[in-house]
């Protein structure tokens, strides 16, 4: 299996603050990584794909980048809806599709 | 408007089974990629598995703690994910989301989900 490894798991901000969650790979995954943001009580979202590239929609404060092994998600002014946890995932190999742990991102 | 619907959650005793069904809309369903994602309580998002269309052969894929046990399938005439759960175990407890995956740069990623149906195993 393809371990994804996320840090922080927690990361205190505010608003207007520029943050930055990254995402390792066990093995080289290409590109092929999402990032997904899940607010409280609420559903997943996806936020960018193949590293790089914004879900339509997704505020371009949003951005993500990396390849291989190591990626990261940028956010680059945080505002209040962002307060959330946030996700990456592989679709490299399907054995399984593994996410992150997560990062809850709290004022 | 993509639209997903699970139901039939519930609590169940360990070693049961249950069937949730996900129920789609707004797109074209028979052609549509699908999965499964659970999330245990205060916990973090788990794959469960997938099912491809039938137009690509239908396949279908599992997460190593639940293959054996869970079977996904899908009824396009009706636009109906299942994901059938076998040998109820503790740890499966969790808020299980069918999502549809889309085109994600030459591989499929999860990009619609359902609200998600509550899955409580315990005696």
């Amino acid at each position: 299996d393809i371990q994804m490894t996320q840090s922080p798991s927690t990361l205190s901000a505010s608003v207007g603050d520029r943050v930055t969650i990254t995402c390792r790979a066990s093995q080289s995954i290409s590109t092929l990584l999402a990032w997904y943001q899940q607010r409280p009580g609420k559903v997943p979202k996806l936020l960018i794909y193949k590293a790089s590239t914004l879900e339509s929609g997704v505020p371009s404060r949003f951005s993500g980048s990396g390849s291989g092994t190591e990626f990261s998600l940028t956010i680059s002014s945080l505002q209040p809806d962002d307060f959330a946890t946030y996700y990456c995932q592989q679709y490299f190999s399907s054995s399984p599709f593994t996410f992150g742990q997560g990062t809850k991102l709290e004022i | 408007e993509v639209q997903l619907v699970e139901s039939g959650g519930g609590l169940v005793k360990p070693g049961e089974s249950l069937r949730v069904s996900c129920a789609a809309s707004g797109f074209s369903f028979n052609n549509a990629w699908m999965s499964w994602v659970r999330q245990a309580p205060g916990k973090g998002l788990e794959w469960v598995g997938r099912i491809k269309s039938k137009s690509s052969g239908g396949t279908e894929e599992y997460a190593a703690p639940v293959k054996g046990r869970f079977t996904i399938s899908r009824d396009d005439s009706k636009d109906t994910l299942y994901l059938q759960m076998n040998s109820l175990k503790t740890e499966d407890t969790a808020v299980y989301y069918c999502s549809r995956e889309k085109d994600c740069g030459g591989r499929s990623c999860s990009a619609y989900w359902g609200q998600g149906t509550l899955v409580t195993v315990s005696s």
